[in-house]
């Protein structure tokens, strides 16, 4: 079993839905959850980065992170046509970033 | 200012060709990792470099992977006797510090026949 589990999609959806994206883990000691976004041929970028349980909202997106059930979740509300790319969740215990990924969910927001 | 750069961006070798990955992380960062993308699956982490440390290298599939970093800046992935297996997009991250945000390059992608 791999240490994060994440649904790789493709999810398809109309322009100006909500977005749900999902990773589930096994390793408790994992302490801080983040949520890359990668287009077609670039290398991921850092959307959202989360420490321990909460929630945390940037603009449009929010990352919820359930420790109890080793669940971490991206809301995308008012998805957009540019949202559309492949999201990956990461997760490290600390000490230093050996960030451990999901195997990412493809995304396409239709016009 | 300038991001992570890397090159090749794309390289076809042989099956049993040695071939070299180069990573120019962004100035001042003490931090570098490597990682491999295959098709469909996450980035596994495979070798990580902070400062005059030693690496860790707990990541590398096998001993046909080595990497280095001269001078705490550029470094190079070394991949010998290729296989097809092999065949990924190899990411290279740097970030200022041990626990600060990688910025990662555009990967080079790497295809054995």
């Amino acid at each position: 079993q791999k240490e994060v589990e994440q649904d790789p999609g493709p999810l398809s959806v109309p322009e100006g839905a909500i977005v749900s994206l999902n990773c589930t883990y096994s390793n408790s000691a994992f302490q801080y959850f983040m949520w890359y976004r990668q287009y077609s041929r670039k290398g991921p970028e850092l959307l959202m980065y989360t420490y321990s349980s909460g929630n945390k909202e940037d603009g449009r997106f929010t990352a919820q992170v359930d420790k109890s059930s080793k669940y971490i979740s991206l809301f995308i509300r008012d998805s957009q046509p540019s949202d559309s790319a492949t999201y990956l969740c990461a997760m490290t215990s600390g000490g230093y970033n050996k960030l451990i990924f999901g195997a990412g969910t493809r995304l396409a927001v239709h016009p | 200012g300038a991001g992570v750069s890397q090159s090749p961006s794309n390289k076809v070798t042989e099956k049993g060709k040695d071939v070299e990955l180069r990573c120019d992380p962004i100035s001042g960062h003490t931090a570098l990792y490597w990682y491999r993308q295959s098709l469909g699956q996450g980035l596994e982490f495979l070798i990580y470099f902070q400062g005059n440390s030693a690496p860790d290298k707990s990541g590398l599939p096998s001993d046909r992977f080595s990497a280095e970093r001269t001078g705490g800046s550029v470094s190079t992935l070394t991949i010998q006797r290729t296989q097809q297996e092999d065949s990924a997009v190899y990411l290279c991250a740097s970030s200022s510090g041990p626990t600060d945000t990688q910025y990662f390059g555009p990967g080079t992608r790497l295809t054995v026949l």
